[in-house]
Formats: structure tokens, C-alpha cells, sequence
């Protein structure tokens, strides 16, 4: 069956744009989660949604970053007034708790922001 | 930050089994130990858990220590397509939570 998909593979935007990240989870998949991985570093946890509402923003930057997922299943990450900073490969994953609470991967969005 | 430590890197013969450690001295009795691992240009790949007994299955095996403190991750027969970042990662499972990565260790299989 097909895994978990993210678009676009690649964003190139320029410094205080506003970019949006789309990531369609396996389905039935009820819990989805977004990752920022910088190079050379681990991925490091941002938001993780359980259905529609996010159970844990914890791991969210700061407030120019938000996520949604309105109907329980595909998500966007939405990153305003973007900085040079935010540029990483953002990867979302999704799981199926409490049958299964393996992480299933997608490939990543790589942001650049000139 | 994460509670595991890895080394930052292995080498590995192929066809040879690659043993890869790691440190969880301060892993919590319900907590699990997983590992995933991240080929070039991939998202993180799930491989095997477990909380206190050893686990198998069809990729490697998980050999935890008596105490929880350490564990090691063996794949049995490497092959060049198990050249990766290898991820140890202490978790609540039950997918409650968002993983926390380390570096990992880059395991290099060599021909």
C-alpha cells in the first residue's frame, strides 16, 4: 500500500515568505507527527496530532510555526515570516496506537530560505 | 535531549554481523528501547523495539542487558543497503509521544 507522502520534495523561498507543507499519512493512521532535521543532526520532534487535535506542540520552534489537521487525516505545516534559520528537511510520520506505534516515515520536505 | 548514547561511527565488513551499541543508563521502567535507521536522502526507517527481553525479527535482533542501562542492535549478515544512520531511541511507546533522536551511530558496510 502507499506510504506516507509529503509535497512538495523540495521549497526554495526567500527570507519572511510564507510557506505551507503538506503531508498525506497512511490510511487509517490516527496519529500523525512533523520532524525538522537539520544536516548533520537527528530529526528533532515538532507536533504530534492524535485525530484532528494536536496532543503535543512542544516541540514547536516558536509561534511563526502552526500545524493543522482538519479532517484527522492530511496535515500542513505552516511556517510564516520564514527565516534563514528554518531551512532543514521537515519530515512527517504517521502510526496507528495502540494496535501499532511504529512511526511510519515520509521522505521529507527539503526548505531552503535565501 | 536525547537519553541514549551512541558512538558516531562503524565500520562493518559485508556478510559480517554489525553490532551496534548504545547507552540508556537512565532509561524509566516503562520505557521502551527502539531503533530506526536512516539511509541517504530517506526518512527514518522503523527496525525492532523491546522493553526488557531480547527481540527479533526478520531485519535484526535486540539484545538488552539485564539492568536496561545498554543495549546493541545486531544485523545479522550485512549487506552494502545497510550502510545508514542508526538510530537509538528511548520511548513510552504506544505512539503517544514524538520520538527523541540522538546523532545516531553511521554504520559503513565496506565491500
Amino acid at each position: 500500500g502507499a506510504g506516507v507522502s509529503q509535497t512538495p520534495s523540495n521549497k526554495v523561498t526567500e527570507k519572511g515568505k510564507y510557506v505551507e507543507l503538506r503531508c498525506d499519512p497512511i490510511s487509517g493512521h490516527t496519529a500523525l507527527y512533523w520532524y525538522r532535521q537539520s544536516l548533520g543532526q537527528g530529526p528533532e520532534f515538532l507536533i504530534y496530532f492524535q485525530g484532528t487535535g494536536a496532543a503535543d506542540d512542544s516541540g514547536l520552534p516558536n509561534d511563526r510555526f502552526f500545524a493543522v489537521r482538519p479532517e484527522g487525516s492530511v496535515s500542513t505545516l505552516k511556517i510564516q515570516r520564514t527565516e534563514r534559520g528554518d531551512s532543514a528537511v521537515y519530515l512527517c510520520a504517521s502510526s496507528s496506537p495502540p494496535v501499532a506505534d511504529t512511526q511510519y516515515f515520509g521522505p521529507g520536505t527539503r526548505l531552503t530560505v535565501l | 535531549d536525547a537519553k541514549t548514547t551512541q558512538p558516531t561511527s562503524m565500520d562493518c565488513a559485508e556478510g559480517r554481523a554489525a553490532n551496534l551499541p548504545c547507552n540508556h543508563s537512565t532509561i524509566s521502567g516503562n520505557e521502551y528501547v527502539y531503533w530506526y535507521r536512516q539511509i541517504h536522502s530517506q526518512g527514518p526507517q522503523y527496525i525492532i523495539h523491546g522493553l526488557k527481553n531480547n527481540e527479533t525479527n526478520e531485519m535484526a535482533s535486540l539484545i538488552i542487558t539485564e539492568d536496561r542501562k545498554s543495549s546493541t542492535l545486531i544485523l545479522p549478515h550485512a549487506t552494502l543497503r545497510d550502510t545508514a544512520v542508526y538510530y537509538c531511541i528511548v520511548s513510552l511507546g504506544g505512539g503517544a509521544d514524538g520520538l527523541t533522536f540522538g546523532k545516531g551511530t553511521h554504520l559503513i558496510i565496506q565491500p
